[in-house]
């Protein structure tokens, strides 16, 4: 079945050291999403891609980074996590103004 | 400002206690209305897309509408499998494929 893939799907890390979580797909979209959810609010959009070009939220911390090697894969680096960015991080596809489909995502602890 | 609005924020039904569920919007040109469930610890399910005023959706014991304000998500003879959070997402024209997300209603299904 084609689908998103996130791993890991649970990631513990210390304060300040970083972290890199990733994202495959298997639908062929040429747009690629990453969303930050914290409990009981609203997915966040972070950046997201469109085939290689990249688009970042104003709002989005210098801490994140992200890369796409390719149409199937795309990274989520947190260079320096904080205590407020424990969240659990969704990667999402889609083809340009479809809907958009979601990965099961990846719960990060910070300690 | 472009927001999305979802209420109630919770909702308890008894098994077979047909209801609806709100998401009203306010922004500059409404490309698409799309609905997600999503079970704790998953990531979002899509569900269905709205384009314009006055079309409707059915899967299942979910029916969506979209009037120029609002869209419903009614829900019949709701079954315990149906308790997730309810999110109501909104593209808006000019903003390529971004969703911008309500904060979801939370629906818990008892028998």
């Amino acid at each position: 079945d084609a689908m998103v893939i996130q791993n890991p799907r649970y990631q513990v890390t210390q304060f300040g050291k970083p972290v890199t979580l990733s994202c495959s797909q298997t639908l062929n979209h040429n747009v690629m999403y990453w969303y930050q959810q914290k409990s009981s609010q609203a997915p966040k959009l972070l950046f997201h891609y469109y085939d290689k070009d990249f688009n970042n939220e104003a709002d989005t911390p210098d801490n994140f980074q992200s890369r796409r090697p390719n149409t199937s894969f795309c990274f989520l680096d947190i260079r320096s996590p904080g205590l407020g960015d424990a969240a659990m991080y969704l990667c999402a596809t889609s083809r340009i103004y479809n809907e958009q489909f979601f990965g099961p995502g990846t719960r990060l602890t910070v300690l | 400002e472009d927001q999305v609005t979802q209420s109630p924020e919770a909702l308890r039904l008894q098994e077979g206690e047909s209801s609806s569920l709100n998401c009203s919007y306010t922004v500059s040109g409404l490309r698409g209305l799309f609905w997600y469930r999503q079970d704790p610890g998953k990531g979002p399910e899509f569900l269905f897309t709205l384009y314009s005023a006055g079309e409707e959706k059915e899967k299942e014991r979910l029916k969506a509408t979209l009037t120029k304000k609002e869209s419903f998500l009614h829900i019949t003879a709701p079954k315990p499998e149906d308790s997730a959070t309810y999110l109501c997402a909104v593209q808006i024209t000019g903003t390529a494929s971004k969703l911008t997300f309500g904060t979801g209603t939370r629906l818990q299904v008892t028998l």
